[in-house]
């Protein structure tokens, strides 16, 4: 069993839509938990960090983290077709390990107009 | 600025012969990584360097595989006898020390091993 489970979609919503994107984990040391969007043929660039649990908004995306039921959320409101990308969950356990990041499998999020 | 740089962008090796990869890091970073992308997956680390501790090569599949870092700047990362499995997109990462989470991503260089 992998350590970060994502399901890789793909996922088409309708422009406008809320998106809902997730992950679970099984390793109890993770402490940072990050979302990266990755467009075709592109390096991965950070969305949201969180440390521990907790909710992170920013514009129109909210990150959740639920370390109690190893659950990770990302949120996109009004979604646009900018949006359209493939996104990745990633962890990390902090200290001499903080910057070993291990990623879910990346869900397909496709936005039309 | 400059974001990180990866040479070659593609390469085409046959199997068994050796390839290696480059990545320019951000000028500043102290923490530079690679990763593999396989076809369809996410990003399976391999090393991480961070200034002048030992790399962390927890991630290295084999013996095959092997990295270097120049000071805090240019990291090779060396292939040797490459198999078909090896076909993949290498990212190379680059970050501050003190925000290791916040990971700045280079292009990808995409071997092919024939």
């Amino acid at each position: 069993q992998k350590e970060v489970e994502q399901d890789p979609g793909p996922l088409s919503v309708p422009e406008g839509a809320i998106v809902s994107l997730n992950c679970t984990y099984s390793n109890s040391a993770f402490q940072y938990f990050m979302w990266y969007r990755q467009y075709s043929r592109k390096g991965p660039e950070l969305l949201m960090y969180t440390y521990s649990s907790g909710n992170k908004e920013d514009g129109r995306f909210t990150a959740q983290v639920d370390k109690s039921s190893k659950y990770i959320s990302l949120f996109i409101r009004d979604s646009q077709p900018s949006d359209s990308a493939t996104y990745l969950c990633a962890m990390s356990p902090g200290g001499t390990s903080y910057g070993k990041l291990t990623f879910g499998q990346g869900t397909i999020l496709t936005v039309h107009p | 600025g400059a974001g990180v740089s990866q040479s070659p962008s593609n390469k085409v090796t046959e199997k068994g012969k050796d390839v290696e990869l480059r990545c320019d890091p951000i000028s500043g970073h102290t923490a530079l990584y690679w990763y593999r992308q396989r076809l369809g997956q996410g990003l399976e680390f391999l090393i991480y360097f961070q200034g002048n501790s030992a790399p962390d090569k927890s991630g290295l599949p084999s013996d095959r595989f092997s990295a270097e870092r120049t000071g805090e700047s240019v990291s090779t990362l060396t292939i040797q006898r490459t198999q078909q499995e090896d076909s993949a997109v290498y990212l190379c990462a680059s970050s501050f020390s003190g925000a290791r989470y916040e990971q700045y991503f280079g292009p990808g260089t995409r071997l092919t091993v024939t």
